[in-house]
């Protein structure tokens, strides 16, 4: 268990909808990242947030935004959702503001499905 | 920003034999270089990663190594296990405070 919680596990929906990725980071870790994993695809980041505001962008869509909450705990955003949208969805967390720091403790991740 | 090129996608290898996996890096800046297990319908986890101050890093059966002059890394896995089998993603960050970019993934078979 890395202590990175996410929900849904799984989550099926149609295009054009709207939903939500919660993702709970390890207690102490102020960095949230967002990857989404496609077949063939690899890790493919999306969004960073440290201790509430945004640190990094990647190659995350206009369709999709993300927040950070005073908690910590963090939500991606999904919306007009596209079938090439359906993946698997990780959030991982660190203590600190960069990646070059160390481990990234990942969630068991959310596959969201869009038919 | 950076690119993460990594090879084989798929390599299989017999119980007992090394496995070794590539990668190179596109920005001559990166100075981490980790390496993540991907077990089937499971989270990537941390198995081993290296700096840029060290050529060559072992933990165990598993074994990193860094060439910065050529931009490349690889993973060295010795007497293979079928609890092996899983995907392998290289990744590199280019600052302290940068993000990591991850190769494609290896997916490593390994029969009994």
């Amino acid at each position: 268990d890395s202590g990175v919680t996410q929900t849904p596990k799984h989550l099926i929906t149609a295009t054009g909808q709207r939903v939500t990725l919660r993702c709970s980071p390890r207690s102490g870790d102020l960095s949230v990242y967002w990857y989404q994993q496609s077949l063939d695809q690899g890790l493919q980041f999306l969004i960073q947030y440290y201790n509430g505001e945004e640190r990094a962008k990647g190659n995350i869509l206009e369709r999709f935004s993300a927040q950070q909450f005073p908690d910590l705990h963090s939500e991606l955003n999904l919306s007009s959702l596209e079938l090439g949208d359906s993946a698997l969805y990780f959030c991982a967390s660190s203590p600190q503001a960069g990646g070059g720091t160390g481990e990234l403790f990942f969630g068991e991740g959310s596959r969201l499905t869009v038919l | 920003g950076e690119n993460v090129e990594q090879h084989p996608s798929t390599l299989s290898v017999q119980e007992g034999d090394s496995a070794v996996i590539k990668c190179t890096y596109s920005d001559s800046a990166s100075n981490y270089f980790p390496w993540y297990k991907q077990e089937l319908g499971k989270r990537p986890q941390l198995i081993i990663d290296i700096r840029s101050n060290v050529g060559e890093k072992k933990d165990q059966r598993i074994a990193v190594t860094l060439n910065k002059t050529a931009k490349h890394f690889s993973l060295h896995i010795t007497e293979t296990q079928p609890e092996d089998s899983a995907v392998y993603f290289c990744a590199a960050s280019p600052l302290r405070y940068s993000t990591l970019t991850f190769g494609k993934g290896t997916m490593l078979l390994v029969s009994p």
